[in-house]
């Protein structure tokens, strides 16, 4: 059975610095992985997502990684914003394009 | 072009009700998967919906059915409502048919609450 782990669950930083964010899951057999975003009460805004051939993906400020291997994924956030204030969730993709979450990660950016 | 959207917003039943919840996917999506997620943690996903068949299935109970129709809107019905189904009802869609991506988007949710 997969799982997924995101270490940390909340994270508070000052605005400006660049943080890192950290996805493991169990089962390297995956289709791809994506990071979504979550603001409280909402729904999910997808951020990356990685191809399981692909090694990372960038965005913007956002760039995620991807190693199988490992089981392991990083979402990196360069010069962070108060707007970047939000759960993080990352999820794996396996048959048929069922999502499996990890519990996220609580990110806070202080100004 | 709309994104997934969902109905109602906010919802309050009393325990041993029943519930039926809606979806409308993206324009041009065929498949709708729906995730329960309980408060502090990442979503669970309950089932998924292709073609109107369940396509397959999380570790839910039977009292979760749904359902999908010729447009590809979708519902989820909850049965004999616990205290325990609360949470935020999230519905996703994508494209599977005419080799579309894995890329799922979300709608807002249905924010459930069983007293």
């Amino acid at each position: 059975k997969q799982e997924v782990t995101q270490i940390p669950a909340a994270l508070s930083v000052p605005e400006g610095e660049n943080l890192v964010l950290n996805c493991s899951f169990t089962d390297s057999a995956i289709y791809n992985l994506q990071w979504f975003r979550q603001d409280p009460g909402k729904g999910l805004t997808s951020l990356l997502l990685i191809q399981s051939s692909q090694r990372e993906q960038t965005s913007g400020r956002l760039n995620a990684s991807l190693d199988k291997s490992s089981g392991r994924s990083t979402l990196y956030i360069a010069a962070s914003q108060p707007g970047d204030s939000a759960t993080y969730l990352c999820a794996v993709i396996q048959g048929a394009q069922k999502l499996v979450f990890g519990q996220g990660t609580r990110l806070t950016i202080n100004p | 072009d709309a994104g997934v959207t969902q109905s109602p917003t906010h919802l309050i039943k009393t325990r041993g009700q029943q519930v039926t919840l809606r979806c409308s996917p993206k324009s041009g999506h065929d498949t709708v998967s729906w995730y329960q997620q309980a408060l502090g943690q990442g979503p669970q996903f309950i089932f998924q919906y292709y073609e109107e068949e369940e396509r397959q299935r999380g570790n839910f109970p039977d009292r979760f059915s749904g359902h999908q129709f010729p447009n590809y809107s979708s519902e989820l019905n909850v049965n004999a409502l616990l205290l325990g189904d609360s949470a935020l009802y999230l519905c996703a869609s994508s494209l599977v048919g005419r080799g579309g991506t894995d890329t799922q988007y979300f709608g807002p949710g249905t924010r459930l609450t069983v007293l």
